[in-house]
């Protein structure tokens, strides 16, 4: 049960180059979310899906595109990327956002990016 | 909107003395309230949480924290700081009247337990 998994780990690119970063969940969750972390400004949200075949922005998506084709997985894109762009980024998930267990998000370990 | 403020960037506590992490909110409506944990080069770890009921709440590693409803504050406390405790600790909230599916986070607070 390896919860959620964020690959790459690290990842270095040019300005101007694209990628991808994967999370993928095996707890089937519907909830899914990219958050950014940056120091002196927490945590911010890039994107969230609240379920398979959806997507939304959150409070920083300029930049950024986001795709949830299937449940597991939500993929997080940078179609050009720019030096404001270096960051660790975190992949987060829950269940339910009613009840006991409303937004307990379980966090993948991160992915740290740095454009150069 | 929502927003979370922790006023103080890092905390320093000896060794079993009693630690505070101080966190205020600003939401329409009730809040859900939430703590978490980040140990270095880890994702962030739910710590304890606030929906409604009594204003104290307990959560893992003896950590507690406090609603005030008042002074819309909710601080994390501990009776006996650790070492192991040393980390950075993020607020978090979330509005029951729309937005719900989201949380804002603070900005984090350092906390550094010394011997």
């Amino acid at each position: 049960n390896a919860g959620v998994t964020q690959t790459p780990k690290f990842r270095v690119l040019k300005t101007g180059q694209s990628m991808t970063l994967l999370c993928a969940q095996d707890m089937n969750h519907e909830y899914m979310y990219w958050y950014r972390q940056d120091p002196g400004m927490g945590l911010r949200l890039i994107h969230y899906s609240v379920g398979e075949g959806t997507t939304a922005k959150g409070e920083v998506p300029d930049g950024y595109n986001v795709s949830r084709l299937k449940k597991q997985n939500f993929l997080l894109g940078l179609e050009s990327a720019a030096p404001s762009q270096t960051s660790v980024y975190f992949c987060a998930t829950t269940s339910e956002i009613a009840g006991p267990g409303a937004n307990v998000l379980t966090f993948g370990a991160g992915s740290r990016l740095t454009v150069l | 909107a929502q927003s979370v403020a922790q006023p103080e960037d890092q905390v320093n506590v000896a060794e079993g003395n009693p630690l505070t992490v101080k966190c205020t909110y600003s939401v329409s409506g009730n809040p859900y309230l939430f703590w978490y944990v980040q140990y270095p080069n880890r994702g962030l770890q739910f710590l304890l949480k606030y929906i409604t009921g009594d204003n104290l709440v307990k959560g893992s590693y003896g950590f507690e924290a406090e609603f005030n409803k008042s002074q819309t504050s909710f601080h994390l406390k501990k009776p006996s700081a650790l070492v192991s405790d040393s980390a950075l600790y993020f607020c978090a909230v979330r509005s029951l009247t729309g937005g719900g599916n989201k949380l804002t986070f603070g900005t984090g607070t350092q906390l550094k337990v010394e011997l």
